[in-house]
């Protein structure tokens, strides 16, 4: 099944602790992306990848990055958490970079203390 | 990057067509009309998406009217499954950036 998957589901941590939240898909898709959403605010793009080793920033990136070694996997980390990194987090996958058929994966509920 | 109104809100009844609206009157010439939904917090998912000519596939139909000013989604028969977040998006930034408004907010009833 052509998928995007996201792990943890749920995460509680807390401030200044390092973690990876991770994004795998197995469509050979080459633009990937991480969002974040907030009530009020929506989905908002943190970061994006065009292809293996190609990352830039979207409008949200601070606090955050990324790495793209393989073409299938596209961590977010975060090296030192803040509360305000309490979110919803959505990892993106496409063929395109159009806007067209973009596969989500189920979400990342991240919780910091 | 041409900017959307959506309704925050709309009801329909299940079984009947449900027909939401959207406008983008700075839409411009070379960008697409993409229609994304939210099922509770899951990931958006892909509906359908135009530019000039109406688009219809297995989920849904895509009315853009001729000015390209404003478009409608059309759910022929909706269930209550359909019961979302509705984001229309005109394609924004180079990057394939999609910029997600507030969406409206569907609600299929029995």
């Amino acid at each position: 099944e052509a998928q995007v998957t996201q792990n943890p589901r749920y995460l509680i941590t807390v401030t200044g602790k390092k973690l990876t939240v991770t994004c795998s898909q197995n469509m050979n898709h080459e633009y990937m992306s991480w969002y974040r959403q907030d009530p009020g605010l929506g989905l908002r793009q943190i970061y994006y990848s065009m292809n293996v080793e190609v990352t830039d920033k979207g409008d949200v990136p601070e606090g955050y990055k990324v790495s793209r070694k393989e073409k299938r996997n596209f961590p977010l980390i975060l090296e030192s958490p803040s509360p305000n990194q309490t979110s919803l987090y959505f990892c993106a996958s496409s063929n395109n970079r159009v806007g067209y058929g973009y596969t989500f994966g189920s979400g990342t509920r991240l919780t910091v203390v | 990057d041409a900017k959307t109104t959506q309704p925050p809100s709309m009801d329909c009844a299940e079984g009947r067509a449900a027909n939401l609206p959207c406008n983008h009157s700075t839409i411009s010439g070379n960008e697409y009309v993409y229609w994304y939904r939210q099922i509770h917090s899951q990931g958006p998912q892909y509906i359908i998406h135009g530019l000039k000519n109406n688009e219809t596939n297995e989920m849904a139909s895509l009315i853009i009217t001729e000015d390209r000013k404003s478009s409608t989604l059309i759910l022929p028969h909706a269930t209550l499954r359909d019961t979302a977040v509705y984001y229309c998006i005109v394609r924004g930034g180079s990057q394939g950036n999609l910029i997600f408004g507030k969406g409206t907010k569907l609600s299929v009833k029995p």
